[in-house]
């Protein structure tokens, strides 16, 4: 079946830090990949997405590249802020068969300090 | 609203106590989402509807839980003779079309907890 394996936080960064924090996943045919956050006391929200390999999603300062070769969609972002600090979970749908149903990895935990 | 909404958004219920979840989804929004969400774990797919119908179940975990959306738009999660291990945040989520490259929005839960 489907899986998706996110590093284990909590990641602790200084504000204006570089981040990286690494998905990969299991899956057969090709999925689309995503990367969700959610702020402390809401619900999750699409940060980026890319639906085949060598897509680059981007938003809010924040990129993931469809790595099909090593099977990876890790998140980075060149430097965070306080506001940043919030769980990302990084998620897949559409592998073979045309499953709808997302599949999520545990989320990492991001917590950025002044 | 121009979100999805959910109540309540906490609920603590006895050993046994039947409870009911709702949802709204965003107008419009074709696809409803029920996911479980167990402390430090991603969301967990529980059960998913287009429209009125309820294409997919395989998520829920037991003959306890039953969800329905009648007139395809807001949506309940019932789960029957609560037990311990049903505590976890719930989460709804819509979408405007069913397909794998659409954006789900998700609600902000329904933290469940069970004495």
């Amino acid at each position: 079946g489907n899986s998706v394996t996110q590093m284990e936080g909590p990641v602790t960064l200084s504000e204006e830090a570089f981040l990286t924090i690494n998905c990969t996943y299991t899956a057969t045919g090709y999925p689309s990949l995503f990367w969700y956050v959610q702020y402390p006391g809401e619900g999750l929200q699409l940060l980026l997405k890319a639906t085949k390999a060598d897509d680059k999603g981007s938003n809010k300062g924040f990129e993931a590249t469809y790595r099909k070769e090593t099977t990876s969609f890790h998140l980075e972002k060149g430097s965070v802020q306080v506001s940043d600090s919030a769980v990302y979970f990084c998620a897949l749908s559409g592998s073979s068969g045309g499953s709808y149903i997302p599949t999520f990895g545990r989320g990492t935990s991001l917590i950025v300090h002044p | 609203g121009a979100g999805v909404s959910q109540s309540p958004r906490y609920k603590v219920a006895k050993r046994g106590q039947d409870v009911a979840l709702r949802c709204d989804p965003i107008s419009g929004h074709v696809s409803l989402f029920w996911y479980q969400q167990a402390l430090g774990q991603g969301p967990e797919f529980l059960t998913y509807f287009q429209n009125e119908a309820q294409l997919d179940k395989s998520g829920l975990p037991s003959d306890r839980f039953f969800a329905e959306r009648p007139e395809g738009s807001v949506s309940t999660l019932k789960i029957q003779r609560t037990q311990q291990e049903d505590s976890a945040v719930y989460l709804c989520a819509s979408s405007n079309r069913d397909s794998s490259y659409n954006e789900q929005f998700f609600g902000p839960g329904t933290r469940l907890t069970v004495l």
